[in-house]
């Protein structure tokens, strides 16, 4: 089954202690993507990646690191968390082409206290 | 940068058309217009996609100014399974291909049996 997976879905947390989100995808796609969640805002852009090794900021990148050594993979690292990064957070994979389709991930929810 | 500006709520009598409205009035020549419409405690889902043309698919249609500034998402006949949040997104191609994805706050669709 075609299918983006995300790990943890769900973290609580203490501020500054180092966290990785996981992200893989079974699609072959060499598009991914991460987006965070917020009330009110809607879903914003974090990192996104065209391929392997080909990483770009999106709108909100500060506070987030990413790499893409496997095209599969593609993980979002907090170095340092801190409280206004407790957000739901999404993962997605497409083909690429601005006519392509993404498909997201179930979500990961994280809390930094 | 690309935006979208859509309306925070919604509401459809079952089995009545609906139309969704999105504007994007700093949209550019290459960028796509992306539907996706998210249930509670999941990912967001595509719905549809066009360029300059109204498309059609099983879902919904899409019906695209001349001027492109905005776009219509329609409903044709909302059951209950349609209410959601519905999102409209750019698809922005950059210099050297990257590709952006700008998400709007969405509209919250309640469908009234």
């Amino acid at each position: 089954e075609a299918q983006v997976t995300q790990n943890p879905r769900y973290l609580i947390t203490v501020t500054g202690k180092k966290l990785t989100v996981t992200c893989s995808q079974n699609m072959n796609h060499e598009y991914m993507s991460w987006y965070r969640q917020d009330p009110g805002l809607g879903l914003r852009q974090i990192y996104y990646s065209m391929n392997v090794e080909v990483t770009d900021k999106g709108d909100v990148p500060e506070g987030y690191k990413v790499s893409r050594k496997e095209k599969r993979n593609f993980p979002l690292i907090l170095e340092s968390p801190s409280p206004n990064q407790t957000s739901l957070y999404f993962c997605a994979s497409s083909l690429l082409g601005g006519e392509q389709p993404q498909h997201f991930g179930d979500g990961t929810r994280l809390s930094i206290l | 940068d690309a935006k979208t500006t859509q309306p925070n709520s919604m509401e459809s009598n079952e089995e009545e058309p609906v139309h969704l409205p999105c504007n994007h009035s700093t949209i550019s020549g290459t960028d796509y217009i992306h539907w996706y419409r998210q249930l509670p405690s999941q990912g967001p889902e595509y719905v549809i996609h066009g360029l300059t043309s109204n498309v059609n698919n099983r879902m919904a249609s899409l019906a695209i100014a001349e001027d492109r500034k905005s776009s219509t998402l329609i409903l044709h006949r909302a059951t209950l399974r349609d209410a959601a949040v519905y999102y409209c997104i750019l698809r922005v191609t950059l210099s050297g291909g990257y590709q952006k994805v700008t998400f709007g706050t969405g509209t919250k669709l309640q469908v009234i049996p």
